[in-house]
This record gives C-alpha cells, structure tokens and sequence, in this order.
C-alpha cells in the first residue's frame, strides 16, 4: 500500500470552477509536504512546501492546508483556468526520504 | 538558464541493449536524482549524488548505474535493457537537501519504451 494516497485519481471541472484535491499519508512524522503540477509530456514543477507545523500554504489561485492530526493535505484551486489542466502529485519527505503520491488528473473544460 | 535537460526525449531499445540517458544543469545544483514514473505509479527514485564524485542508491536501483564527474552532468546508464526498464525517467536537481526544504527543478523526461 503506498504511503501517499491521492484523490480522486480523475477530476473535470468547467473553466472557472474551483476544486479541492485530496492527499492522504501515513508515514509521520515528516519534514515536509509538497505539492507538485506536472503538465502533460513535462517534468513536475514545485507549488508549495509546507513544514510539519505549517497548516496552510499559498501560492497564486493554488492554497494547500495539511491537517496533522487527521493525516491529510489538501490543494485548493480557486477559479480555475484551462491551463491548470494537468496532473497533481503530493509528496511527502522523511529524512530526505521523497515518497510521492499517484497524482490526481485534472482536466478544465471551456 | 535552461535549466535541467535531458536528451533524448524518446527512444526504442531491443531487450538486452544499452544505453545512456543524459542530464545536465546550469543552476550550480549540488544535488542531482534521477527518478522513474510508470503508468498509475509515484516516481521512484532510481540514484542520486550530493556532489562530484559521490552517488547512492535510491529506492529502485538494480540494473542502473550512474556517475557523476562534474556539477552538471549526471547520466544514467542502461546496460542491459529489460521490458521492465520501459518507463520515463525524470533527471531533478536541487541546491541542497529536502530538510534545507530545497526545491527539486525536473527536467523535461525521457521516455524510454524498452521491445
């Protein structure tokens, strides 16, 4: 069973619309929790890092919130555009140790 | 700043050839990984090198080598391809650690298709 749990594996919204997506872990305690966008065909591109004692984290129309207690993360995506189209991962770090998540597809429809 | 690139970008490979996979970055990252990510699968980290001349071993090594001469190269090598090793492979880099809360930059990926 991997460490990090993503989901939905799949999401579609309407362009405009916000979204929540949902990181579940279980290694703990941890360094740091990332989130990351990978856009189809490219590398993954950091969007927020967030430290065990941190409980929220923004960047731009991208917020991530990490419950400790609960072992959850999630990334929020404020109207949304066609090109937040992609795939998000989270990623959980232990002593250097990157466990990273299957990623949730995203797909923003005009 | 290019960044991370890695060349190719595609590539066929017959069961038992070899291969080398090139990374290179122009940020002065000490810290340089090399990752897989299978279809429905997080990336998995293949080796990894803190600087010049100093590799490990990550999760999924086996039937990898790497080396690492210089700050900006570090390729991965192949040398005997199995259907298994079909994947795309993602070279990172960083300026430090992950508890330096150091941001991996990935390069673009190769995609590796091994018949």
């Amino acid at each position: 069973k991997n460490q990090v749990e993503q989901s939905p594996q799949s999401l579609i919204i309407l362009e405009g619309k916000n979204c929540t997506l949902q990181c579940n872990y279980t290694v703990s305690p941890f360094s740091n929790l990332r989130w990351y966008k990978q856009d189809t065909g490219r590398g993954p591109v950091s969007l927020t890092i967030m430290t065990f004692s941190e409980n929220t984290k923004s960047n731009g129309r991208y917020t991530a919130t990490l419950d400790a207690d609960t072992k959850q993360s999630s990334l929020h995506i404020t109207a949304s555009q066609l090109s937040d189209s992609a795939s998000y991962i989270c990623v959980v770090s232990v002593n250097e140790k990157l466990t990273f998540g299957t990623g949730t597809r995203l797909t923003i429809i005009p | 700043n290019a960044g991370v690139t890695q060349t190719p970008k595609f590539r066929i490979l017959k069961i038992g050839q070899s291969m080398t996979l090139q990374c290179a970055q122009d940020m002065n990252h000490n810290y340089m990984y090399w990752y897989r990510q299978d279809p429905g699968m997080g990336l998995k980290l293949i080796y990894y090198s803190v600087g010049a001349g100093i590799t490990d071993k990550g999760e999924v090594p086996n039937g990898y080598n790497v080396s690492r001469s210089t700050t900006e190269d570090f390729p991965l090598r192949l040398e005997l391809a199995a259907p298994s090793q079909t994947s795309v492979y993602f070279c990172a880099s960083s300026f430090g650690g992950d508890r330096g809360r150091k941001t991996q930059y990935f390069g673009p990926g190769t995609r590796l298709l091994v018949l």
